[in-house]
């Protein structure tokens, strides 16, 4: 079956302007994650989801950051006034919400550049 | 706080030779274990993961891990290794005890594993 999709692949915008992220889920799954991975490093927790709401923000590095599920299946990661130090690839993940079934599927991320 | 720590940055080894990738972690309870890799340009595939039972984990393409409670240690293996497994490896955690929505990973920094002919 289809997997986590994620658009654009590719965004390059300029220092100060507004970017926004898309994460299709794999269908059926009512936990969504969004995490950042700089070059070098493992992937870091930004927010998480279960159905409309976000359970867990606390990894949103600051108020420029903001996202959004409103149906319970695709989310959107919105960043204002981008600086350069937010250029890295942004992954979404999604995931059932049973013990025995918890593992998190991994798109293939948006690489973001901030000229 | 919950933590993981991937002590090599690289690991290379002959193909048909045997492979481990080490991983310690740090949480406050009881751990869920994810061993993921990375192929270039490509997001995170999950291999493998502990949740509870069985110590020994067995997942796809052949890898398994091996949980170790004494020694806070969830290390990869493979019996075999193949030029094809080379790629970065993550090894994530998750804290069972943390309340509130706590379903989020925390990786490793990733090992380069190289397998050459």
């Amino acid at each position: 079956g289809a997997g986590v999709s994620q658009t654009p692949s590719n965004k390059v915008t300029e220092k100060g302007k507004y970017v926004e992220l898309r994460c299709d889920p794999i269908s059926g799954h009512t936990a969504l994650y969004w995490y950042r991975q700089s070059l070098g490093q493992g992937p870091e927790f930004l927010i998480y989801f279960q159905g409309t709401g976000a359970a867990d923000d606390s990894g949103l590095p600051n108020d420029r950051f903001f996202a959004v599920r409103p149906e319970g299946s695709v989310s959107t990661l919105k960043i204002q006034r981008t600086e350069r130090g937010d250029s890295a690839v942004y992954l979404c993940a999604s995931s059932l919400n049973r013990v025995d079934s918890n593992e998190q599927f991994f798109g293939p991320g948006t690489r973001l550049t901030v000229l | 706080a919950q933590s993981v720590a991937q002590p090599e940055d690289q690991v290379n080894v002959a193909e048909g030779n045997p492979l481990t990738v080490k991983c310690t972690y740090s949480v406050s309870g009881n751990p869920y274990l994810f061993w993921y890799v990375q192929y270039p340009n490509r997001g995170l595939q999950f291999l493998l993961k502990y949740i509870t039972g069985d110590n020994l984990v067995k997942g796809s393409y052949g890898f398994e891990a091996e949980f170790n409670k004494s020694q806070t240690s969830f290390h990869l293996k493979k019996p075999s290794a193949l030029v094809s497994d080379s790629a970065l490896y993550f090894c994530a955690v998750r804290d069972v005890w943390v309340t509130g929505g706590g379903n989020k990973l925390t990786f490793g920094t990733g090992t380069q594993l190289k397998v050459e002919l």
